[in-house]
């Protein structure tokens, strides 16, 4: 049970170029995150998706896309790559109810760091 | 809406040594609380978290948090730090929500630094 993995770890980007974090669970969780990471502003909703075939803008979409390609994978997209778009980006997700699990507690991945220049 | 505050972005303390950090709240509406813990170059781990009932609640390695509802804060603290502390802690909050997900609101975050 690998819980919550990200891929890649690190990357470096150009200014304009585009690139996909990808996102996998295998606890059988509904609901997936997207949040990213600035210092002092601790993390930030970027995009979520309720349960498979479903997505909903966070607190901060712009210059984002995401897909939920089944169940278990929920991919984050940069189109065309900012500097602002520097940060620390963590997938996370949560159980639905009524299985045993609490629907209140998010597991979270390691967390992809991306440096656009 | 919800947000957090964090009262301390940096807490150093001594080995041993009792700590609180500070979290406060504001919401319309009935919210549950988190802690949650990030280890240097890791993800966030749940820590502890309230729902309902007993305002005191306990983490497994020492840590407690009580919720006051009067003062809209939910302080994290413990009686004894160790070095393996050290890490960055985020109070959260979440509404709670039909649907089966919920959203999170973090804190900017507060870093204890534990020296020996």
């Amino acid at each position: 049970n690998a819980g919550v993995t990200q891929t890649p770890k690190f990357q470096v980007l150009k200014t304009g170029q585009s690139m996909t974090l990808q996102c996998a669970q295998d606890m059988n969780h509904n609901s997936m995150y997207w949040y990213r990471q600035d210092p002092g502003m601790g993390l930030r909703l970027i995009y979520y998706s309720a349960s498979e075939g479903t997505t909903d803008k966070g607190e901060v979409p712009n210059g984002y896309n995401v897909s939920r390609l089944n169940k278990r994978e929920f991919s984050l997209r940069l189109e065309s790559a900012a500097p602002s778009q520097t940060s620390v980006y963590f997938c996370a997700s949560s159980p639905p109810p009524g299985t045993g699990g609490s629907t209140d507690t998010q597991y979270f991945g390691p967390g992809t760091r991306l440096t656009v220049l | 809406a919800q947000s957090v505050t964090q009262l301390d972005s940096q807490v150093p303390v001594f080995e041993e040594a009792p700590v609180e950090l500070r979290c406060n709240y504001s919401s319309s509406v009935s919210v549950y609380l988190f802690w949650y813990v990030q280890y240097p170059n890791q993800g966030l781990q749940l820590l502890l978290k309230y729902l309902s009932g007993s305002t005191l609640v306990e983490s497994i390695n020492g840590f407690e948090a009580e919720f006051n509802k009067s003062q809209t804060s939910f302080h994290l603290r413990k009686p004894s730090v160790h070095i393996s502390d050290t890490a960055e802690y985020f109070c959260a909050v979440s509404r709670p929500v039909s649907g089966g997900y919920n959203k999170l609101i973090f804190g900017a975050g507060t870093r204890l630094a534990v020296h020996p």
